[in-house]
């Protein structure tokens, strides 16, 4: 069974500082991963996803990360904090059927950002 | 393009009581998904659907939970007899056909928030 853990529950960084936030995922096969971002009250905002090619992808926001097969991690990072930024990040694996199609999402328990003016 | 949407957006409920919620995907989304987020957890899957036909159903899905989607259009998602451990964010979400772009992300709507008393 595939599962994604978030180790960080709170992170609290100033506005301006960089960014790093961890995730660790355990699935059979090649990893269809994802970081989404949930502020209060809404859905959830696609930040960026990765499924194969180029290890380090570029998102929206600023927003980068990389997928290391080796230690299982798909790491999300951000050179630049913004106070906008502080929100719920969730860290996501999913199966890819033949077709490209996504299945369902496993997803991590969150880590909520502060960021401090 | 108008996103996913839910309704109600809030919804209070005594003990017993069925409920009702209602997705709408994305035009031209074929898949539509259910997840359930509790508090200070990530979403978890509950069913998904390509056009009209319910392909998946996780284990959460007891016997009191019913999703349809009868035009391949909208989807409702029912709660009979709630329970006060029901009291949770239902997440809808959609994406596209296989074979079409993006057919791998899917899109979230904003939630319904339940609350059994």
């Amino acid at each position: 069974a595939q599962s994604v853990t978030q180790p960080d529950i709170h992170i609290t960084v100033s506005e301006g500082a960089s960014l790093e936030l961890r995730c660790n995922y355990s699935y059979g096969a090649t990893p269809y991963l994802f970081w989404y971002v949930q502020s209060p009250g809404q859905g959830l905002q696609l930040l960026l996803k990765y499924f194969s090619g180029d290890t380090l992808v570029q998102g929206i926001k600023g927003f980068e990360a990389e997928f290391k097969r080796s230690q299982s991690s798909f790491n999300l990072r951000k050179p630049s904090v913004h106070w906008s930024d502080a929100a719920e990040y969730f860290c996501a694996v999913g199966a890819l059927e033949s077709s490209g199609s996504a299945r369902q999402l496993t997803f991590g328990s969150g880590t909520q950002l502060t960021v401090l003016p | 393009d108008t996103g996913v949407s839910q309704d109600p957006r809030h919804k209070i409920t005594k003990r017993g009581q069925n409920v009702t919620f209602r997705c709408d995907p994305i035009s031209e989304h074929n898949r539509l998904y259910w997840y359930r987020q509790t508090l200070g957890q990530g979403p978890e899957f509950l069913t998904y659907f390509q056009n009209e036909a319910q392909l998946e159903k996780s284990r959460l899905l007891s016997d009191r939970f019913s999703a349809e989607r009868p035009k391949g259009s909208f989807s409702t998602l029912e709660i009979q007899r709630t329970e006060q451990g029901d009291s949770a964010m239902y997440l809808c979400a959609s994406s596209t056909p296989p074979g079409y772009p993006s057919t791998d992300t899917q899109y979230f709507g904003p939630g319904t928030r339940l609350t059994v008393l």
